[in-house]
């Protein structure tokens, strides 16, 4: 099946620092990837929506220019958290889809921890 | 906003139990529907989806889901569990294209 990769899987940073997440699709070309938010014991939030070679789409109450996104390639988005604070920690997690056919399944990535300090 | 309820929020079973673990959406238009499954240690897998048609879907090892428009409910459903199924499981509605909600989860532990 469809594999998609993040990297960093954990990653720690004083407050103030900027974090880059990549999300790739290993195996296959992702037309459009998602970025979400999860909290703990809460569900997965979708942040924002990601088509390559345009700017991404953001939800309602996501600050664009505190996540910033990169859809550089079929294969690669990246999510920039810029000037991190502690209330950004959170649970990133990736996903990718594999046309802009509607029925198309998500494939997640398995996503990235980021704690603030 | 839309909204997405899995009233369940962990489940206990014996193995051999049936399961039903409940998922009900708020929108009233056009949807699509899905369960994912996220083992322990691993990354979201898509467990089934519905997308239109016979509203009783057969996904992965032994699971289904029903759709009940009239009720806005995507009820996850398996009649007998195994310790394996041991899981965290996500219903997710799929509003107009690329609009994803996620419930918050089932946590379910199957003993043996």
């Amino acid at each position: 099946g469809a594999v998609v990769s993040q990297h960093p899987s954990w990653v720690i940073c004083k407050s103030g620092t900027s974090v880059k997440i990549e999300c790739r699709s290993l195996d296959f070309q992702a037309t459009t990837m998602f970025w979400y938010r999860q909290f703990p014991k809460q569900s997965l939030m979708l942040m924002a929506t990601s088509n390559e070679g345009s700017k991404a789409t953001y939800e309602q109450g996501v600050e664009k220019d505190k996540f910033l996104i990169n859809h550089a390639s079929l294969t690669l988005s990246t999510l920039t958290v810029t000037s991190a604070h502690p209330e950004d920690s959170s649970f990133y997690i990736c996903s990718a889809r594999v046309s802009d056919v509607a029925r198309e399944t998500q494939y997640f990535g398995p996503g990235t921890r980021l704690l603030v300090l | 906003a839309q909204s997405v309820s899995q009233h369940n929020h962990h489940v206990i079973l014996s193995e051999a139990a049936s399961l039903e673990l409940g998922c009900n959406y708020s929108y009233g238009g056009t949807v699509n529907l899905f369960w994912y499954v996220q083992y322990p240690g691993q990354h979201l897998q898509l467990l089934l989806k519905y997308f239109s048609g016979d509203p009783l879907v057969k996904g992965i090892k032994g699971f289904e889901a029903e759709f009940i428009k009239s009720k806005f409910s995507f009820n996850l459903r398996k009649p007998s569990v195994q310790w394996s199924d041991t899981a965290e499981y996500f219903c997710a509605v799929e509003y107009n294209f690329n609009k994803f909600y996620f419930g918050s989860g089932t946590k379910l532990n199957v003993k043996p």
